[in-house]
């Protein structure tokens, strides 16, 4: 079965920084592109970033560019999303999810269908 | 970046009723668009992609049609369990992913 487990969410103050993990289970995970949807209390869903399954390329939403990294261990079957210079509008829960039905970095998901339970991150002083 | 907009807001249905569910793009996105389904306090399930395929294990009572700017996700007949918010989400101008601000459909 596939599967992905976030964890790494928290209570952060105001340009804090923190570190986010999804391990992935079940299927061949070098061969994904993955990608960090993230979720404010109530509202939406957000695209936030995504990383080959090289690790080679990545992309990420304006609203975060420049204060969070994406990176990935193959050998781990890990994803990682480190978020420095945390605002309170970053406050949500964050998830990792997996491409379907096929993987293509260059033109995007056509849709996900495996995600994870999702990790909190409050930014709050 | 193209802008999603799901209507109505909020759909008031009892079971066994259609459910008609709108996404419109502010510019084409050809075929590229999924929907999802999200409980509280669940993560999201994709339900169709590519506007009209369904997602493995969804039941046939949920289809999707539409193309260019214009987009439905139709429910033929409302199971208990399909109260929840829905999403549609477009890939054509990548990056970024965007999605639509979703659509909640409630029993009446």
């Amino acid at each position: 079965e596939m599967e992905l487990l976030e964890s790494g969410g928290g209570l952060v103050q105001p340009g804090g920084s923190r570190r986010l993990s999804c391990a992935a289970s079940g299927f061949t995970f070098d061969s994904y592109a993955m990608t960090w949807v993230r979720q404010a209390p109530g509202k939406g869903l957000e695209w936030v970033s995504v990383i080959s399954g090289s690790g080679s390329g990545t992309y990420y939403a304006d609203s975060v560019k420049g204060r969070f990294t994406i990176s990935r261990d193959n050998s781990m079957k890990t994803v990682y999303l480190q978020m420095n210079s945390l605002r309170a509008e970053d406050t949500a829960v964050y998830y990792c999810a997996k491409p379907f039905p096929y993987s293509d970095f260059w033109r995007g998901p056509v849709g996900m269908d495996v995600w994870g339970q999702g990790t909190t991150v409050t930014v709050s002083s | 970046e193209i802008v999603l907009t799901q209507s109505p807001a909020t759909l008031s249905l009892s079971p066994g009723e259609r459910a008609t569910l709108s996404c419109r793009a502010s510019q084409s996105v050809g075929s590229y668009l999924a929907w999802y389904q999200q409980k509280p306090g669940q993560s999201p399930r994709l339900l169709i992609y590519d506007t009209s395929n369904r997602a493995i294990g969804i039941p046939p009572r949920f289809s999707g049609s539409g193309s260019g700017t214009d987009f439905t996700l139709t429910i033929s007949s409302l199971e208990p369990e399909d109260f929840a918010v829905y999403y549609c989400q477009q890939r054509s101008n990548w990056p970024p992913l965007t999605f639509g601000g979703g659509t909640k459909v409630e029993m009446k």
